[in-house]
């Protein structure tokens, strides 16, 4: 069983849609990230959490350590939301855990 | 400010020919990073480097070199390059370690395509 597993690992949905990517993990961990890959191949970081949720713009992510399990939520999705979307998992020594990515695309 | 830039974006190698990754930053920061992204994985760390003047291995380091002579600069090395290190690139960054709750945030220069005939 992999440490990080994300689902769905592919997405579609239509513009204005309310979305939901899952991450699960089976490590006790100290923090998630969630990252933004851009059709262009670009990655940046959306989100660093330890509990709770956060939120920026249409983009919100929630943890529960206890179910050890991650959301990130896309509120009237864009089609320049079109991307892929990795979590991330620290706690495992020098270094973080990759999800495989979840890739979203948003039709008009 | 140019942020995390990679250069070359891409390159095609024959197998045993050398090249070498260049990461620049102008954030000053001290931790860098080079990972490798395959299809169907996750990305996965080569060598990193908590400051000028060190390095250290990664999940993957082996067919790889790295060095970090001045801050802003983190170089990867294929010394004999292998049709397995066909893959995209990715130098990252950060002020505090990765690894470091919620306080590592990345920075990621936008890949290196390599393909290694």
């Amino acid at each position: 069983k992999n440490e990080v597993e994300q689902s769905p690992q592919n997405l579609t949905a239509q513009e204005g849609e309310f979305i939901t990517i899952n991450c699960s993990y089976s490590v006790g961990i100290s923090a998630l990230h969630w990252l933004q890959q851009h059709p262009g191949g670009g990655i940046v970081s959306l989100f660093m959490l330890s509990s709770g949720k956060k939120k920026h713009g249409r983009l919100i992510a929630t943890i529960n350590i206890q179910e050890k399990h991650s959301s990130l939520h896309i509120t009237a999705s864009h089609p320049r939301d079109s991307a892929v979307y990795i979590c991330a998992l620290t706690g495992g020594g020098n270094k973080l855990t990759f999800g495989t990515g979840t890739q979203l695309k948003v039709e008009l | 400010n140019a942020g995390v830039t990679q250069t070359p974006k891409f390159r095609v190698l024959k197998t045993g020919q050398s090249m070498t990754l260049l990461c620049a930053q102008d954030m000053n920061h001290e931790y860098m990073y080079w990972y490798r992204q395959d299809p169907g994985m996750g990305l996965r760390l080569i060598h990193y480097s908590v400051g000028e003047g060190t390095t250290a291995k990664g999940e993957v380091p082996d067919g790889y070199n790295v060095s970090r002579l001045k801050k802003q600069n983190f170089l990867l090395g294929l010394e004999s390059a292998a049709p397995s290190q066909t893959s995209v690139y990715f130098c990252a960054s950060s002020y505090v370690p990765s690894w470091t709750g919620t306080t590592g945030e990345l920075f990621f220069g936008e890949g290196s395509r390599l393909t290694v005939l």
